[in-house]
């Protein structure tokens, strides 16, 4: 069984530039979650999507977004990058909403994000 | 606002030295509680979930309890495999979970 696919791995932008990042969740898995982590912050929710509608977000700006396609993957985009925004973006996936029913989420690898 | 702590930032222990990890929580409407362990260049790797005070959980050489206001993740006799950052979350009334930043564990061989 495959696990989660998060691409690109790794990515360089500059200040101002947008980027998208692309997340398949393990097949049968309908909840993507995002997550983005650095030294200082830690792990920070970014929003979670099931179904292809967005269940919760958290305290990120509006230049964060995201989206989830019928096939239940997702991608999210950062626009007007800053230089703040450098940072590991993880995904997980679920089969049920939030954590399902044991609280496991599945965690890809992570787009590693470096903004100049 | 909900909150999660965890103690230590790093700890660093001779290979069979036995210790254990605390991640102390303030949370409206708790519905879980949920330890992960991450590799360096790795996304977090679930290893427990715990719903009520006086649970427990065991693991191999991990044994994780929690109480109405912290967790405490038990590590006895490890190894230096066990070598990772371990990340405690818990999941509100709202939904959403909030990780703590992890505490940074070294086994020495």
């Amino acid at each position: 069984k495959a696990g989660v696919t998060q691409t690109p791995r790794y990515l360089i932008k500059t200040r101002g530039q947008q980027v998208t990042l692309s997340c398949s969740p393990i097949s049968g898995h309908r909840s993507v979650s995002w997550y983005q982590q650095t030294p200082g912050q830690g792990l920070q929710f970014l929003f979670e999507y099931f179904s292809e509608t967005q269940r919760n977000k958290g305290n990120f700006p509006g230049r964060f977004s995201g989206r989830q396609f019928s096939n239940s993957r997702s991608e999210m985009n950062v626009s007007t990058l800053e230089l703040g925004d450098s940072a590991l973006y993880l995904c997980a996936s679920s089969s049920l909403p939030g954590t399902g029913s044991t609280g496991e989420l599945f965690f890809g690898e992570g787009s590693r994000l470096t903004v100049l | 606002e909900d909150q999660v702590t965890q103690s230590p930032e790093a700890l660093r222990l001779q290979e069979g030295e036995s210790s254990s990890l605390n991640c102390s929580y303030t949370v409206s409407g708790l519905r879980g509680l949920f330890w992960y362990r991450q590799d360096p260049g790795k996304g977090p790797e679930f290893l427990f979930t715990l719903y009520s005070a006086g649970e427990e959980k065991e693991k191999e050489r991990l044994k994780a309890t929690l109480t109405k206001k912290e967790s405490f993740l038990h590590i006895t006799a490890p190894k230096p495999e066990d070598s990772a950052t371990y990340l405690c979350a818990v999941q509100a009334g709202d939904d959403k979970i909030i990780f703590g930043k992890g505490t940074r564990l070294h086994i020495l061989p």
